[in-house]
């Protein structure tokens, strides 16, 4: 069974600073998706990035980018350049190489960016 | 980006009522799914489905819930009859295919439902 862990539940940083959000997961498929989705105040739930587990080069997408350590088992989402916008809840998520396989949310983060 | 849209947006009903809730997908997708999550706390996976069928369900998927999209027309999550644990937003997902592209779902902005 597929398993995510986010150890942090709340972080406060101030603005324009680096943050980085731990994610561990556990799974037994040899191929996986691993992403990073943010809730806002809303309830909004926004898709950020995605690494697949067979590309060794770390994924970037604008201010956001992952560090994948595939033997820890480990998937860090580093947020650089931080703006009060980026005040949101975090979720860690998994899915097997499957097509329509579900995704498997950790717990989340709560990241809290100070003016 | 696409969309994916739920109604209602919030409902309340008695515990022991029915209700159901309706999910329009992204229009060419494929995979749906709906999930539970109580007070902003861990998003839980209650069902896929995909061609007319289940295909998966979680132990949150009691015997009281059931899916279905008649005719391509809204997906819907009803619950008969409802129970206080049943309160929650549930959201709404849709995916193209789990191969091949981004495997990325898309969310819905939930129903928040409350039983009394």
């Amino acid at each position: 069974a597929q398993k995510v862990t986010q150890t942090q539940t709340s972080i406060s940083v101030m603005e324009k600073t680096t943050v980085t959000m731990d994610c561990v997961y556990e799974t037994q498929d040899s191929s996986y998706f691993l992403f990073w989705y943010k809730q806002t105040a809303s309830g909004e739930i926004v898709f950020l990035i995605r690494q697949d587990s067979y590309k060794k080069e770390n994924a970037t997408v604008g201010h956001y980018s992952l560090n994948f350590q595939k033997p820890k088992s480990s998937i860090g989402l580093i947020i650089t350049a931080t703006q009060i916008e980026d005040s949101a809840v975090y979720f860690c998520a998994m899915r097997e190489d499957n097509a329509g396989a579900k995704l498997t949310f950790g717990g989340g983060t709560r990241l809290t960016v100070r003016p | 980006g696409p969309k994916v849209l739920q109604i209602p947006s919030h409902q309340i009903i008695d515990m022991g009522q029915m209700v159901t809730l309706n999910c329009d997908p992204v229009s060419n997708h494929l995979y749906f799914y709906w999930y539970k999550q109580i007070l902003g706390q861990q998003m839980e996976f209650l069902v896929n489905f995909y061609n007319g069928k289940v295909m998966e369900k979680s132990k949150l998927f009691k015997d009281q819930f059931s899916v279905e999209r008649p005719d391509g027309s809204y997906f819907t999550l009803k619950i008969q009859p409802t129970a206080l644990e049943d309160s929650a937003v549930y959201f709404c997902a849709s995916s193209l295919v789990g191969l091949a592209n981004t495997g990325q779902l898309y969310f819905g902005e939930g129903s928040k439902l409350t039983v009394l």
